[in-house]
């Protein structure tokens, strides 16, 4: 069936660090989705991407849905405190009813102030 | 509008208790989701709903039911509870199964001793 394959699993930050983590799948998808959750609380949607190709910004956040459609890419520049947290791709479960998301296991953030 | 809650958010069960875990929305979203997290495994789709009186099986349904009697209610039960089910709860919503951007619960963490 489908799976999302994050790396790293984890990574640990000096606070002004440029973060970079991706997804990859090895089948196709029309949609990609980061989600970000901070630590006791539910994901929350970053950035949603519809187009292979697409770059799309939000903040100081920048994700990139890859032109083979297999893999997409996050990118947090000048890393903060507050960016600590779970950080988790997610597309459409095509194998599944519509509607339905599969995830990623998500890259753990720490940044050291 | 509240979004999504969820109820309670801490609970401990012995093995063999049953237990209701409450999630209501009140965004009129059609389509809502039951995901469990564990440690590395990302969230995983318990059960879903595209709407009043439709529930469907997600990709771990065992142990689990689930009914929709009006649009903003959409409550999981355990029936007996074991173990391996000890795991935090979250629940999500959209506007239709069309609609791929979920919105999360705060999440129910439970223990089964």
């Amino acid at each position: 069936g489908q799976q999302l394959n994050q790396s790293p699993q984890s990574m640990f930050i000096q606070e002004g660090e440029d973060v970079s983590m991706n997804c990859t799948s090895s089948s196709i998808f029309n949609t990609w989705l980061w989600y970000k959750q901070d630590p006791g609380e539910g994901p929350v949607l970053l950035i949603a991407l519809y187009k292979a190709g697409e770059l799309t910004s939000n903040g100081r956040l920048t994700a990139q849905f890859g032109i083979t459609r297999k893999d997409s890419f996050l990118n947090i520049s000048a890393s903060i405190p507050s960016d600590v947290g779970i950080y988790f791709c997610a597309g459409p479960n095509y194998g599944g009813s519509q509607g339905n998301l599969i995830f990623g296991k998500g890259t753990k953030l720490s940044v050291k102030p | 509008n509240a979004g999504v809650t969820q109820t309670p958010k801490f609970q401990v069960l012995k093995t063999g208790q049953s237990m209701t875990l409450q999630c209501a929305q009140d965004m009129n979203h059609e389509y809502m989701s039951w995901y469990r997290q564990d440690p590395g495994m990302g969230l995983r789709l318990i059960h879903y709903s595209v709407g009043a009186g439709i529930t469907d099986q997600g990709e771990v349904p065992n142990g689990y039911n689930v009914s929709r009697s009006t649009t903003e209610d959409f409550p999981l039960r355990l029936l007996s509870a074991a173990p391996s089910q000890t795991s935090v709860y979250f629940c999500a919503s959209s506007y239709d199964q069309t609609e791929e951007t979920q919105y999360f619960g705060p999440g129910t963490r439970l223990l089964v001793l």
